[in-house]
């Protein structure tokens, strides 16, 4: 089966630490996105990568960092600079035949800060 | 720069009752649009994309929207909705060209009463 897993399903975190919330896709797709989605704001974009070894920051990317080293993994740390981290973190993917390609994603990981 | 306004941040309807759930956007640039649904403590899926020809695009489920560009809309309509449709649904838009990011409005949950 094709698609995208996000692992864990639950994370909880002290303050001042780090963690990393994985996500891979075996879609072969390009393209690869981290949101986070709080109640009643909708998905915000923290990062893309549209090939590996190279991203870009999306609207709020203050207190996170990602990595591309493989296409099929974009693992997303939620840096103890990230001032209120408790938040759904969605992963997706994407090819890049065309603008319009739909955007397939991960079920979440919400991550809560102790 | 694009932006995403659904005004409905929460619709209850009863069963086999029609619905509509608006989304209105801004944009200096033609746009792609999109509809998805996201049930509990799960990630976004597609219902449906508007890229070009018929306004009326048909979707998953029986879900349908309407483009209609000189009021810059995208509404989602469905004749008569199950329990099973109780979800929440986000409208979003792409720019035709120049970028891979997906601008999302902040929801409309949809309640399906019995």
């Amino acid at each position: 089966d094709g698609g995208i897993t996000q692992s864990p399903k639950y994370l909880f975190r002290k303050e001042g630490q780090n963690v990393t919330l994985s996500c891979e896709q075996n879609l072969n797709h390009d393209a690869m996105y981290w949101y986070r989605q709080d109640p009643g704001q909708g998905l915000r974009l923290i990062y893309y990568s549209q090939i590996v070894n190279d991203f870009q920051k999306g609207d709020i990317a203050e207190g996170y960092s990602v990595s591309r080293e493989k296409k099929e993994s974009f693992p997303l740390t939620v840096t103890s600079a990230q001032k209120n981290p408790t938040a759904f973190y969605l992963c997706a993917s994407s090819t890049l035949a065309g603008v319009a390609d739909t955007q397939y994603f991960g079920p979440g990981t919400r991550l809560t800060v102790l | 720069a694009q932006s995403v306004t659904q005004l409905d941040s929460q619709v209850p309807v009863f069963e086999e009752a029609p619905v509509e759930l608006r989304c209105n956007y801004s944009s200096s640039v033609s746009v792609y649009l999109f509809w998805y649904v996201q049930y509990p403590n799960q990630g976004l899926q597609l219902l449906l994309k508007y890229l070009s020809g018929s306004t009326l695009v048909k979707g998953i489920n029986g879900f349908e929207a309407e483009f209609n560009k000189s009021q810059t809309s995208f509404h989602l309509r469905k004749p008569s909705v199950h329990i099973s449709d109780t979800a929440e649904y986000f409208c979003a838009v792409t720019p035709t060209s120049g970028t891979y990011k997906y601008i999302f409005g902040t929801g409309t949950r949809l309640k399906v009463l019995a």
